[in-house]
């Protein structure tokens, strides 16, 4: 079955620091990946999303994350992170030949101090 | 321009009670989600609607949640009876085309839940 994960329940970073949100996906065939992320009580915002091509994707807010195949993986990054940074983050995947449904991991908090 | 539209945004009721929670979601957007988020089983996806039909309602958790879309502006779901457990927050999301031709899902802020 199709899942993904997200190994740490809380990310901290000083700001100015750079972040990295992991996320590992487990799918039989190609994955369509995703990140999410969530403000306090808010819903659910797109951040950025990899179908194809480049490895390397940019997003919202300075936000990029890289695509690894042969480490099934799919790692959020931002160069210089931001006190306005601190959300829950998702990473989600949904299957080539279902990609309407739209699986989520169970989000990873992260936290950027002054 | 108006997102997707949640009401209530908080309700408190008794184990027992109907529940309604209501959806708008964005005008033209043609697949409409229901998910629920609780701290400990996190994000899951209930029942998902394309022109107003239900594709996949493999997700609604018993016979007690039903959801209905009876025009591309509206969807409900229901929970009778409602019980402790399916205090959430229930989180409905709109969509031109998901996954792989957009990937964008515009959720709505949510609609807490706590049944006593």
């Amino acid at each position: 079955a199709q899942s993904v994960a997200q190994p740490e329940d809380q990310v901290n970073v000083a700001e100015g620091n750079p972040l990295t949100v992991k996320c590992t996906y487990s799918v039989s065939g190609n994955p369509y990946l995703f990140w999410y992320v969530q403000y306090p009580n808010r819903g659910l915002q797109f951040l950025l999303k990899y179908i194809t091509g480049d490895n390397l994707v940019k997003g919202s807010y300075g936000f990029e994350a890289e695509f690894n195949k042969s480490q099934t993986s799919f790692h959020l990054k931002k160069p210089s992170a931001l006190v306005s940074d601190s959300a829950l983050y998702f990473c989600a995947v949904s299957l080539y030949y279902n990609t309407d449904k739209l699986i989520f991991g169970t989000g990873t908090r992260l936290q950027v101090f002054p | 321009d108006a997102g997707v539209i949640q009401s209530p945004r908080h309700e408190v009721t008794e184990m027992g009670q109907e529940v309604t929670l209501r959806c708008k979601p964005i005008p033209g957007h043609d697949y409409l989600f229901w998910y629920r988020q609780t701290m400990m089983r996190g994000l899951e996806l209930l029942i998902y609607f394309n022109n107003n039909v239900p594709i996949d309602d493999s997700g609604m958790p018993e016979d007690r949640f039903s959801a209905k879309m009876p025009n591309a502006s509206f969807s409900t779901l229901k929970i009778q009876p409602s019980e402790p457990r399916d205090s959430a927050v229930y989180f409905c999301a709109s969509s031109l085309r998901p996954g792989q031709h957009t990937g964008e899902l515009f959720f709505g802020e949510g609609s807490r839940l706590t049944v006593l």
